[in-house]
């Protein structure tokens, strides 16, 4: 099946600092890649849909000059997470459609953002 | 407004019973309907799907049901084991928009 990776899978980081999270789909091509963030105990949030070689598409309420995507090729997606603070602290996700026609997302492992 | 929800947030099941989750949507543009399985600490996991025009799919020990009429879809897993223990997700999509819109989650113990 089509894999997604996350990288890195856990950071820490001091408050005020920016942090970078990529999203790679190893074994296909994704022209549109989504970021979820999870808080405890609560649903995946859509923040963004990625798409390649164009602006990404920010959902209400998500700060877009805050989290900064980046689509720069079919296979990876970039998040920065800039001047992060302590409530930036969660899991994030990304996905990639495979383009089958069945909808599917296939997921990655996500990364787990600590800001102390 | 929530667009979809699972109203239980929880459900324990014994070993070799039936697990029965279930998820309401209100948007009747929405056409085509997965469950995913999540883990602690990892990304959900596709699990099953149905499209709007069917309202039953099996795989394996995995059966989706969608009642369009009452917008409801339900994940029946059975025999259910303890592996199975995890979060389900229930996601919905208008394909013509190309969003997915995910429910809050349940919480599935399966007790050995």
């Amino acid at each position: 099946g089509a894999v997604v990776s996350q990288h890195p899978s856990w950071v820490i980081c001091k408050s005020g600092t920016s942090v970078k999270i990529e999203c790679r789909s190893l074994d296909f091509q994704a022209t549109t890649m989504f970021w979820y963030r999870q808080f405890p105990k609560q649903s995946l949030m859509l923040m963004a849909t990625s798409n390649e070689g164009s602006k990404a598409t920010y959902e209400q309420g998500v700060e877009k000059d805050k989290f900064l995507i980046n689509h720069a090729s079919l296979t990876l997606s970039t998040l920065t997470v800039t001047s992060a603070h302590p409530e930036d602290s969660s899991f994030y996700i990304c996905s990639a459609i495979l383009q089958t026609g069945t909808n599917e997302q296939f997921f990655g492992p996500g990364t787990r953002l600590t800001v102390l | 407004d929530q667009q979809v929800k699972q109203n239980s947030p929880s459900l324990s099941v014994q070993e070799g019973r039936i697990s029965i989750l279930n998820c309401d949507y209100t948007n009747s543009m929405f056409d085509y309907f997965l469950w995913y399985k999540k883990y602690p600490a990892e990304g959900p996991t596709f699990l099953i799907s149905i499209s709007s025009i069917k309202d039953k799919n099996e795989d394996g020990r995995f059966t989706v049901f969608l009642n369009k009429s009452a917008k409801h879809l339900s994940l029946h897993i059975v025999p259910s084991q303890p592996g199975d223990s995890a979060v389900y997700f229930c996601a919905v999509v208008y394909t013509g928009g190309f969003k997915t819109i995910f429910g809050a989650g349940t919480r599935l113990f399966v007790k050995a």
